[in-house]
């Protein structure tokens, strides 16, 4: 167990939707990091959150957005969902710059 | 970040040590070495780092040359729960980065 918990698991839903993917980071760890994930695929950074201030940006499609609250959880929101953002998730945290990445189990995102 | 570059797969036998390679040639004097693996589509477990020194943990050994262009990740007694995607990257210290990852090695440990 990394610390690191991600909900929900798994999610089925519908092209065009929105979905909310969270993430609760190890207690104490600042910074945030968010992965796409696609079948057979490497990892893609999307984004990175530092005490709530985006830190870093990969190729994050403009349909995604995320954010880093006051308690340092953090939300990945996905809209006007596509077949191919069918993906897992994950969600990582650190305590430090550059340290350890410690990683969540994923949300595994399926749109129909 | 610098680049990394790893071969796509590799097989070692049950209890004989794995040596994963890694060349990152571009890499800067404030990159360190960082070693992860993915076990099937679990989330990616951290196994060690370095920036000039070898360094040894429960887990690996990480041996880096002296140019630091390249690095060996080793595993001494290679189990069947060490089959999974090893990924070498590598990090600098502070400021804004995007924290990449590459394709890895997919080690396989046979019987």
């Amino acid at each position: 167990d990394s610390g690191v918990t991600q909900t929900p698991k798994h999610l089925i839903t519908a092209t065009g939707q929105r979905v909310t993917l969270r993430c609760s980071p190890r207690s104490g760890d600042l910074s945030v990091y968010w992965y796409q994930q696609s079948l057979d695929q490497g990892l893609q950074f999307l984004i990175q959150y530092y005490n709530g201030e985006e830190r870093a940006k990969g190729n994050i499609l403009e349909r995604f957005s995320a954010q880093q609250f006051p308690d340092l959880h953090s939300e990945l929101n996905l809209s006007s969902l596509e077949l191919g953002d069918s993906a897992l998730y994950f969600c990582a945290s650190s305590p430090y710059d550059p340290g350890e990445l410690f990683f969540g189990e994923g949300s595994r995102l399926t749109v129909l | 970040d610098a680049k990394t570059t790893q071969p796509p797969s590799m097989d070692c036998a049950e209890g004989r040590a794995a040596n994963l390679p890694c060349n990152h040639s571009t890499i800067s004097g404030n990159e360190y070495v960082y070693w992860y693996r993915q076990i099937h589509s679990q989330g990616p477990q951290y196994i060690i780092h370095g920036l000039k020194n070898n360094e040894t943990n429960e887990m690996a050994s990480l041996i880096i040359t002296e140019d630091r262009k390249s690095s060996t990740l080793i595993l001494p007694h290679a189990t069947l729960r060490d089959t999974a995607v090893y990924y070498c990257i590598v990090r600098v210290s502070g400021g804004y980065q995007k924290v990449t990852f590459g394709t890895g090695t997919k080690l396989q440990v046979i019987p």
